[in-house]
């Protein structure tokens, strides 16, 4: 198993740019989850779908931040107009199910908004 | 809304002493897990912890889930320099969310 596929790692753009983060589950995990993480404020659930469906976006800071699902392999966030303040390293994870909620995460993307 | 108190924020030791990180919630857990983040990687899940009272071992790793399922422990024996990174603990919420400490960070000098 592949693991939790993420693309790109590493974003480097411009404030007012659109940035696009991509995302493929493991297969068979009904649970995703996109995560912040900066020093300041730690690992932050951003929003998580079952079943490709959206549960909770509360984590999602503005109307900046969207998160689509098509598919049960495929997951997109993104962020319109980008800001310096975005700048972090963003997670995908996955599970599998409800009582199994070991979470997979990706390696991560390195966003940098200059 | 549940939150997980993480202790300490940051530890630094010799190789070869040991480690402990504390984690402590404001409501009591289904379950606790524990992840290992390496500097530079993602988040790896360890294990979790269910019972009341529960303890469990990997190796060098001891982990425990107080009798009241609102705190949990990590102690590592003999810290190698392979241990080094954060260790975070979570408590899962309403549906599938976790919650997240903050985490420790733990720097290992050989």
């Amino acid at each position: 198993d592949a693991g939790v596929i993420q693309s790109p790692r590493h974003e480097v753009t411009e404030m007012g740019q659109e940035v696009t983060l991509r995302c493929k589950p493991i297969s068979g995990h009904d649970y995703l989850f996109w995560y912040r993480q900066t020093m300041m404020r730690g690992l932050e659930l951003l929003i998580y779908f079952n079943n490709n469906v959206p549960i909770d976006d509360s984590g999602m800071p503005e109307d900046r931040f969207s998160a689509k699902m098509p598919n049960a392999s495929f997951s997109t966030l993104k962020i319109q107009p980008s800001e310096p303040r975005d700048s972090a390293v963003y997670f995908c994870a996955s599970s599998r199910g409800y009582r199994d909620i070991e979470q997979y995460f990706g390696p991560g993307t390195r966003l940098t908004v200059t | 809304g549940q939150q997980v108190m993480q202790i300490p924020q940051y530890q630094h030791v010799q190789e070869g002493e040991d480690f402990t990180t504390y984690c402590n919630s404001s409501t009591t857990l289904s379950n606790i897990q524990w992840y290992k983040q390496r500097p530079g990687g993602h988040p790896v899940f360890l294990i979790q912890l269910v019972k009341s009272g529960e303890v469990k071992k990997q190796k060098r790793l001891t982990f425990q889930f107080g009798e009241a399922k609102k705190n949990s422990s990590l102690h590592i024996t003999a810290t190698q320099t392979t241990d080094v990174g954060t260790y975070f603990c979570a408590g899962p919420q309403e549906g599938n969310k976790l919650v997240f400490g903050a985490g420790t960070i733990l720097r290992v000098k050989s």
